[in-house]
């Protein structure tokens, strides 16, 4: 089972600023089949990235992802109001076909 | 718009059944695959189970192999999950997903709102 580690736990920072968000594999993921997830207190996880750098309809460009093999990063060019959150990474496509990451908090310094 | 509304949630004894179901709209449901995904209180996600469009693949996670059963039926636009031998374990956020392609391999692109499961004596 491939096991995700996400970094770090928790991010503060300010409105405006860029996040930077890491997500890393036990083994290598196949063809980047890496997924990024927000989730807001109360609401369902909502699909940001998949194939580890494609946005999903309707997501900001100020979203971004990159990385392949074991190494993925969620990106959040310039932060707004909305987008402080817990993000989780999934990565799909293996035996068991879905693993996520333990979460990383998203939070206004 | 794509829907998905789970129910069939509530609180249950240890060693006692009970049967989730997901009624889909707004999309195609047997070109699909459809998932359940469970968030315990405060914790983070955790896949529980999925089936292709046809019901030809069926996957689930070790942590309820042998206890928890999922099916759909495509006539009905339902995805249902039927989990015996509960466990204090199992309480949590019972999430409905769609998957992005017919697979049960692929990411997940619509999320139901959940329906809680808790199990307590």
């Amino acid at each position: 089972e491939i096991v995700l580690t996400q970094s770090p736990g928790t991010l503060s920072l300010s409105p405006g600023e860029r996040a930077t968000l890491s997500c890393r594999a036990s083994q290598s993921v196949s063809s980047s089949y890496l997924a990024w997830y927000q989730q807001k207190p109360g609401q369902a996880p909502r699909l940001l990235i998949y194939g580890a750098s494609s946005r999903a309809t309707g997501i900001p460009d100020r979203f971004s992802g990159s990385g392949s093999g074991t190494d993925f990063t969620l990106t959040i060019s310039r932060l707004e109001p909305e987008d402080f959150a817990v993000y989780y990474c999934q990565q799909y496509g293996s035996s068991p076909p879905h693993t996520f990451g333990q979460g990383t908090k998203l939070e206004i310094k | 718009e794509v829907q998905l509304v789970e129910s069939g949630g509530g609180l249950v004894q240890p060693g006692r059944s009970l049967r989730l179901s997901c009624a889909a709209s707004g999309f195609t449901f047997d070109d699909y695959a459809m998932h359940w995904v469970r968030q315990a209180p405060g914790k983070g996600l955790e896949w529980v189970s999925g089936i292709s469009w046809n019901s030809g693949s069926i996957g689930y996670a070790d942590s309820v192999k042998g206890r928890f059963t999922i099916s759909r039926d495509n006539a009905k636009n339902s995805l249902y999950l039927q989990m015996n031998s509960l466990r204090a374990e199992d309480t949590a956020l019972y999430y409905c997903a769609k998957s992005a392609s017919y697979g049960y391999e692929y990411y997940f692109d619509y999320w139901g709102q959940g329906t809680l499961v808790t199990v307590s004596s």
